[in-house]
């Protein structure tokens, strides 16, 4: 089983839709979470972190249910530009700083 | 724009050749790690280091050996180097925690 599990799409939406992403993660003693976006041949850039009271920002509302081991992501009125790979990552709290990625879920937004 | 910076941005090497890639991290930042993202995949971690130390190393082989400078820039050694290791590297600084960590723009080696 991977650390880290996502739905690699893709999801095809169009402007305006909503959507939500979800991936779970294996290891409980995890304690850091974020999101982040990969543009096609680019580096991952931090979207957002994620924590259990939820956060937002504009219109992207992240929520961690650590019970179920699962991270969630939810982006209003989609834009053209959100078109990106959504990647999942968590802390292994290994000691050291270990990020432990998803392999990614790809979203088309289409006009 | 990112305030850590990879290079060379593309590289072409032979199969058994190899590899030198370098990143210098963003200032104040003295912890450096670094992954490896084949085609399709998310970034595999390869290994950090914290103060010019490796502390901490994911499932890569000895071949794939690192240096931290005093200026907290870094290299990623490759040796021996085979097909399989064609694929994007990532260099990430930060101080981690909730605040996460900024990657690069990567070096994408291909092995032919």
């Amino acid at each position: 089983r991977k650390e880290v599990e996502q739905d690699p799409g893709p999801f095809n939406v169009p402007e305006g839709a909503t959507v939500a992403f979800n991936c779970t993660y294996s290891n409980s003693a995890s304690q850091s979470f974020f999101w982040y976006r990969q543009d096609c041949r680019k580096e991952p850039k931090l979207l957002m972190s994620v924590y259990s009271s939820g956060n937002e920002d504009g219109r992207f509302t992240a929520q961690l249910n650590r019970a179920s081991q699962y991270i969630s992501l939810l982006i209003r009125d989609s834009k053209l530009s959100d078109s990106a790979t959504y990647l999942c990552v968590v802390n292994g709290n290994t000691g050291f700083q270990k990020l432990v990625f998803g392999t990614g879920t790809r979203l088309l937004v289409s006009p | 724009e990112t305030g850590v910076t990879q290079s060379p941005t593309h590289l072409i090497k032979t199969r058994g050749q190899q590899v030198t890639l370098r990143c210098s991290s963003q200032s104040g930042h003295n912890t450096v790690s670094w992954y490896q993202q084949a085609l399709g995949q998310g970034p595999q971690f390869i290994f950090q280091y914290y103060r010019e130390e490796e502390n901490g190393r994911g499932n890569f082989p000895p071949r794939f050996s690192g240096l931290q400078f005093p200026n907290y820039s870094s290299e990623l050694n490759v040796n021996a180097l085979e097909l399989d290791d064609s694929a994007l590297y990532l260099c990430a600084s930060g101080s981690g925690g909730v605040y996460g960590y900024t990657f690069g723009s990567g070096t994408r080696l291909t092995v032919v």
